[in-house]
């Protein structure tokens, strides 16, 4: 099945700085990639997402890229904010939806 | 708009007891997931629903069972709880084969 691999595990940055988060996936098929921010104690939230057919998406201050043939994903943060502070998963879709282990960013104020 | 609505969120069992996680949705949504979510992983599904009657195994079912008699709730239940069960429910549901919007979480210990 899918293996889905998310780094870093741990994110640092200053406030007003861009955060990066990648992902790489195994399965060709794969076709729906979203992201998900979760904050302590709650359920993920989706915040983005992207299909195989596109390689870029921007929504304000977040983007997601997508290099098919690399087969790996990325989260694009700019002007990054204290609120923006969570755990941060990545996912890809073939049948079903597989999860990257998260991404703990802090954004130091 | 509750959205998707998980009880209870906090609960403690003993091993070999049994209990269901409850969920509901109030978004007229057809599909529904259940996740576990263990430390320091990501979301495995359980099972999921793509509409009343219809349920379907995930990655990780052994264990559970789930029920789907109506389009609003979509009820978990662990038999013979074990120590492995141990660890956060999410429930989710969305219109189309992806999952959206997720509940608040169940917290689990089995001890």
């Amino acid at each position: 099945g899918e293996n889905v691999e998310q780094h870093p595990s741990t994110l640092s940055v200053q406030e007003g700085d861009s955060a990066v988060i990648k992902c790489t996936y195994s399965d060709s098929a794969s076709n729906y990639f979203p992201w998900y921010k979760q904050e302590l104690g709650k359920g993920p939230q989706l915040i983005i997402d992207i299909r195989s057919n596109v390689g870029e998406k921007k929504d304000q201050r977040i983007a997601v890229t997508l290099n098919k043939t690399a087969k790996h994903f990325s989260l694009h943060i700019t002007e990054t904010q204290p609120e923006d502070s969570a755990v941060y998963f990545c996912a890809a879709t073939t049948n079903d939806m597989r999860f990257g282990a998260g991404t703990r960013l802090t954004v130091k104020p | 708009n509750a959205g998707v609505t998980q009880t209870p969120k906090f609960r403690i069992l003993k091993i070999g007891q049994s209990m269901t996680l409850q969920c509901a949705q109030d978004m007229n949504h057809n599909y529904m997931y259940w996740y576990r979510q263990d430390p320091g992983m990501g979301l495995k599904l359980i099972y999921y629903s793509v509409g009343a009657g219809i349920t379907d195994k995930g990655e990780v079912p052994n264990g559970y069972n789930v029920s789907r008699s109506t389009t609003e709730d979509f009820p978990l239940r662990l038999e013979l709880a074990a120590p492995s069960q141990t660890s956060v429910y999410f429930c989710a549901s969305s219109t189309g084969g992806q999952p959206q919007h997720f509940g608040d979480g169940t917290r689990l210990s089995i001890l």
